[in-house]
């Protein structure tokens, strides 16, 4: 039951360049979508978050595009710095407005920026 | 930075035998959240607690699995008897109130059960 799905298991970029990776889902109540970036051997670091009601937000070099109608979300990085280089998780959730705040995550996508 | 704070970072156990996961949540946060991360799996939820009980948890946490806010700073998870399939990295979340945010993830407990 695959509800957030990130096909691509892997991207490798250039240094400077754009890494756009992308996310799928499937639950249409989902209302809520967060980007993590995983470094081995630590937990997930929050990147940016989208809410349902917006198509873009963007903080810094990231940026989340949402699409509802396609049920596609992306992260766009750019300038892509080596330091980026880690996996990235897409996230989602329903909000119910309380304590349920469940995330459900893709497999991740592993970025390698090289230099 | 506020961060949460996950011990042991490594805890091997036999089958069989229990073991408690600690947390310590980032202070001014109500909402806690264990999830876990199989080798080259997904991370899948397990449980969210807020006020003291839980909020909604999986098919995985079922009666072996158990949390508990015991002082006030601390939320633990208790598995009574480990299984072999119970080997994974366990992330502890909180979150904060004041609307829809993030959930901030300690930097996990790697369990091995043998």
């Amino acid at each position: 039951d695959q509800q957030v799905k990130q096909n691509s298991p892997s991207l490798s970029v250039q240094e400077g360049r754009i890494s756009i990776l992308n996310c799928d889902y499937t639950n249409s109540m989902f209302d809520y979508f967060l980007w993590y970036k995983k470094y081995p051997a630590e937990g997930p670091t929050f990147l940016i978050s989208i809410s349902s009601i917006k198509d873009k937000n963007e903080d810094g070099r990231f940026t989340v595009f949402l699409n509802k109608s396609a049920k596609h979300l992306s992260l766009h990085i750019v300038p892509s710095q080596p330091g980026d280089s880690a996996v990235y998780f897409c996230a989602a959730t329903s909000w119910s407005g309380g304590s349920n705040y469940k995330l459900t995550f893709g497999k991740g996508t592993l970025l390698t920026v090289n230099p | 930075e506020p961060e949460v704070t996950q011990t042991p970072s490594h805890q091997v156990t036999q089958m069989g035998q229990e073991v408690i996961l600690r947390c310590v949540p980032i202070s001014n946060h109500l909402y806690f959240y264990w999830y876990r991360q199989i080798l080259g799996q997904k991370v899948e939820f397990l449980v969210s607690f807020y006020n003291n009980e839980i909020s909604e948890k999986s098919e995985i946490f079922d009666d072996q699995f158990s949390v508990e806010r015991p002082d006030g700073s601390n939320f633990t998870l208790k598995i009574r008897s480990t299984k072999l399939e119970d080997s994974a990295m366990y992330f502890c979340a909180s979150r904060g109130t004041g609307g829809v945010t993030e959930a901030f993830f300690g930097q996990g407990t790697r369990l091995t059960v043998v």
